[in-house]
C-alpha cells in the first residue's frame, strides 16, 4: 500500500465549476499536509499548506484536512482556465525534517473556458 | 518565480554515454534535492544535501551521483545511461528545517535514453 494515495485523474471541469482534489494517506504520524501546483513544463509550486485538521482558506482555495480518516482535500471555487494544472499533495515524513516529504502521484485538472 | 535553474531541459542520449545534470540556486539555500517524476506516479527522492560536503541517497534506489562543493551548486552525474533512466529530473532547494518550509522547485530537465 502506499503511503500517499492520490487520483491522477485526468480530471476535466467546465470555467466557474468548483474543484475537488483529494488524497488519502496511510502513515497516522504526518501531520504537515501540502498542495502543490505544477504547471506543464515546470516545476511544482506550493500553492498551501495546513497542520492538524480543519480546513483553511486563501482567496479561491481551501485545504481540508480530517486526521481521522485520513483524508486531504483541495477544492478550488470559481475555476478558472489558468488553475489547469496538476495537483500533487505532500507529506512531510517526520517533523521538523522535511528531507522525506511523500508526493501523491497527482491529479492533472482541466479547466475549459 | 523561484531562482533555481537547471539545465539542459530536453536531453536525448545514447546507452553508455556519460552525463551531467545541472541545478543551481541563488536564494543561498542549505537544502536541495533531486527528485525522479515519471508520469502518473509520485515523486521519488533520489538525492538530497544539507549542505556544502553533504550528501545522502533518497528512498529510491539510484544509480546516480551527486556533489555538493558550492552551496549554489547541486550536479547530478549518470556514468553510464541506461534506458531505463529515461525520466524527469527534478531539483528542488529549500530554506532551513522545519517541516513546513516550501521546496522550491526548478524547471526539470527531460532526459531520454535510446
Amino acid at each position: 500500500q502506499k503511503e500517499v494515495e492520490q487520483d491522477p485523474g485526468p480530471l476535466s471541469v467546465p470555467e466557474g465549476a468548483i474543484v475537488s482534489l483529494n488524497c488519502t494517506y496511510s502513515n497516522s504520524a504526518f501531520q504537515y499536509f501540502m498542495w502543490y501546483r505544477q504547471y506543464s513544463r515546470k516545476g511544482p509550486e506550493l500553492l498551501m499548506y495546513t497542520y492538524s485538521s480543519g480546513n483553511k482558506e486563501d482567496g479561491r482555495f481551501t485545504a481540508q484536512v480530517d486526521k481521522s480518516s485520513k483524508y486531504i482535500s483541495l477544492f478550488i471555487r470559481d475555476s478558472q482556465p489558468s488553475d489547469s494544472a496538476t495537483y500533487l499533495c505532500a507529506m512531510p515524513w517526520i517533523p521538523y525534517n522535511n528531507n522525506d516529504m511523500r508526493f501523491g502521484a497527482g491529479t492533472r485538472l482541466t479547466v475549459k473556458p | 518565480e523561484a531562482d533555481i535553474y537547471q539545465t539542459p531541459r530536453y536531453l536525448v542520449i545514447g546507452t553508455g554515454k556519460k552525463i551531467t545534470l545541472e541545478c543551481s540556486q541563488t536564494m543561498g539555500h542549505d537544502k536541495m534535492y533531486w527528485y525522479q517524476q515519471d508520469p502518473g506516479m509520485e515523486l521519488h527522492l533520489i538525492h538530497y544535501s544539507y549542505g556544502v560536503n553533504s550528501t545522502e541517497k533518497g528512498d529510491l534506489s539510484s544509480e546516480s551521483t551527486v556533489s555538493r562543493i558550492r552551496t549554489e551548486h547541486f550536479p547530478l552525474t549518470l556514468e553510464s545511461a541506461r534506458p531505463s533512466h529515461t525520466s524527469q529530473y527534478l531539483c528542488a532547494s529549500s530554506r532551513g528545517r522545519e517541516a513546513r518550509d516550501e521546496q522550491y522547485f526548478g524547471p526539470g530537465t527531460r532526459l531520454t535514453v535510446t
